[in-house]
């Protein structure tokens, strides 16, 4: 089965600066998608960045943008320009034919 | 927002007890799903469906069951439920292999 780690359980970044979450999959498939969630106190998830494995330009959305490897099935997210808005829990998920795997996420502090 | 809504989004229910959770959607999209999430697992899927009357388990079914009568709402059984399903239950709506969206989640304390 598909697994999807995030091996960072806290990162904390100050304010307007920049932060990299890490993620890194398994899978022996070559054509899939990934997701980066972002999960605020209120608790809902919020789609963040899209990427299709088979696009080799990595996914841009204003200041979130990725760092997609797939040979080594990695996928980071880089936060630019850090806003207290941007605190909260992030997860990576793993898409094959409708199979979604997330991984545990990252909480995310900006500090002031 | 995609057009996601979950009921009850609070319940505390006693051990042994049926409890049915509900998802509806005015996006009539084609797949459905339910996930729960407890700390330091993300979310896993429960069981989603691709269509009326269509539904397949998911990574953690054991102790659910789904039905899927109309487009439009999911509903999540549990049957008779156990301490060990206190979680957040969440309902997503997608297009095939398109990003999920996410109804706003449904916090289960079973006692």
């Amino acid at each position: 089965a598909q697994t999807v780690t995030q091996s960072q359980p806290e990162m904390s970044v100050q304010e307007a600066e920049t932060v990299t979450l890490s993620c890194t999959y398994d899978t022996s498939e070559s054509d899939y998608y990934l997701f980066w969630y972002k999960q605020p106190p209120s608790r809902q998830m919020i789609l963040v960045i899209r990427q299709e494995a088979y696009k080799q330009q990595n996914a841009t959305e204003n200041r979130f943008s990725v760092n997609f490897q797939k040979a080594a099935k990695s996928f980071s997210l880089k936060i630019s320009d850090s806003q207290l808005g941007d605190a909260a829990m992030y997860f990576c998920a793993y898409n094959r034919d409708n199979d979604m795997r997330f991984g545990a996420g990252t909480r995310l502090t900006v500090k002031p | 927002d995609a057009g996601i809504t979950q009921s009850p989004r609070h319940k505390v229910t006693e051990t042994g007890t049926p409890v049915t959770l509900r998802c509806h959607q005015t996006e009539n999209h084609r797949y459905m799903y339910w996930y729960r999430q407890d700390p330091g697992h993300g979310l896993r899927l429960i069981h989603y469906s691709y269509g009326v009357k269509d539904t397949d388990k998911g990574e953690v079914s054991d102790g659910y069951s789904v039905s899927r009568s109309k487009t439009e709402d999911f509903l999540l059984t549990l049957e008779s439920a156990t301490s060990s399903q206190t979680s957040v239950y969440f309902c997503a709506i997608s297009e095939p292999n398109y990003e999920q969206y996410f109804g706003p989640g449904t916090r289960l304390t079973v006692t």
